[in-house]
């Protein structure tokens, strides 16, 4: 698998619950960042967890890392149909440097 | 208004034909980077730079050039274009170090070479 790999690759739910999304990873990392794409746009910021976090919050979302298990989840709380779009991780692919690597997302689509 | 600019945002071109996508931030970031998206292979980095002059490679670098000779602009440019280029591409700009909050990506360029 990819360093990055989000799971499930497709999601989909009822407005107003909750989503869930995963992401492993297999080397040291400093932090890991969480990023949203409508689709063909550009990609936005959604959240940075350094690797001496272990949770995180931003309005509805919700951030964990695990750095045992390599894995970090994404939780969108009351989900809207405007949160229907490809949610992505990223990570620093070697620790301390800026080879980013990002995985191949999970496509959300939230039903109204 | 913080940002990254990519033109053109869309552009077909011919094989072999030298062509440039530009890339601009206003956010005095040091870190800058190139992406390109394909499906079912997510982004890829193709270079990125830590600050003016310095430049590194990222997994797929294969041709493409980059430059950095000011802190706000990071060209991409492909010297001769072949069709396995055609994709998306993004650049993207961040602080470094502890400062860095996360990427701010620009709107994307689709590029067709034919």
């Amino acid at each position: 698998s990819q360093q990055g790999e989000e799971d499930p690759q497709a999601l989909s739910i009822q407005e107003g619950e909750n989503a869930t999304m995963n992401c492993s990873y297999k080397t040291s990392i400093n932090n890991l960042q969480w990023y949203r794409q409508n689709s063909g746009r550009g990609l936005v910021h959604l959240i940075l967890i350094r690797s001496n976090e272990r949770e995180k919050h931003s309005g509805r979302l919700r951030v964990t890392l695990d750095t045992s298990k390599k894995s970090s989840s994404l939780l969108i709380t009351a989900s809207r149909a405007a949160d229907t779009a490809s949610y992505f991780c990223a990570t620093d692919k070697i620790r301390g440097t800026y080879k980013y690597i990002f995985g191949t997302g999970t496509r959300l689509k939230v039903l109204a | 208004e913080a940002q990254v600019t990519q033109n053109p945002r869309y552009l077909i071109t011919v094989t072999g034909k030298k062509l440039t996508v530009t890339c601009s931030q206003n956010m005095n970031h040091e870190y800058m980077s190139w992406y390109r998206q394909d499906p079912g292979l997510g982004l890829r980095q193709i270079y990125y730079s830590m600050n003016v002059e310095v430049t590194d490679k990222g997994d797929v670098p294969e041709g493409y050039k980059v430059s950095r000779k000011e802190k706000r602009n990071f060209p991409l440019i492909l010297e001769s274009p072949s069709p396995n280029q055609t994709s998306l591409y993004f650049c993207a700009s961040s602080f470094t170090g502890a400062a860095n909050y996360g990427y701010t990506f620009g709107s994307g360029t689709r590029l067709t070479v034919v």
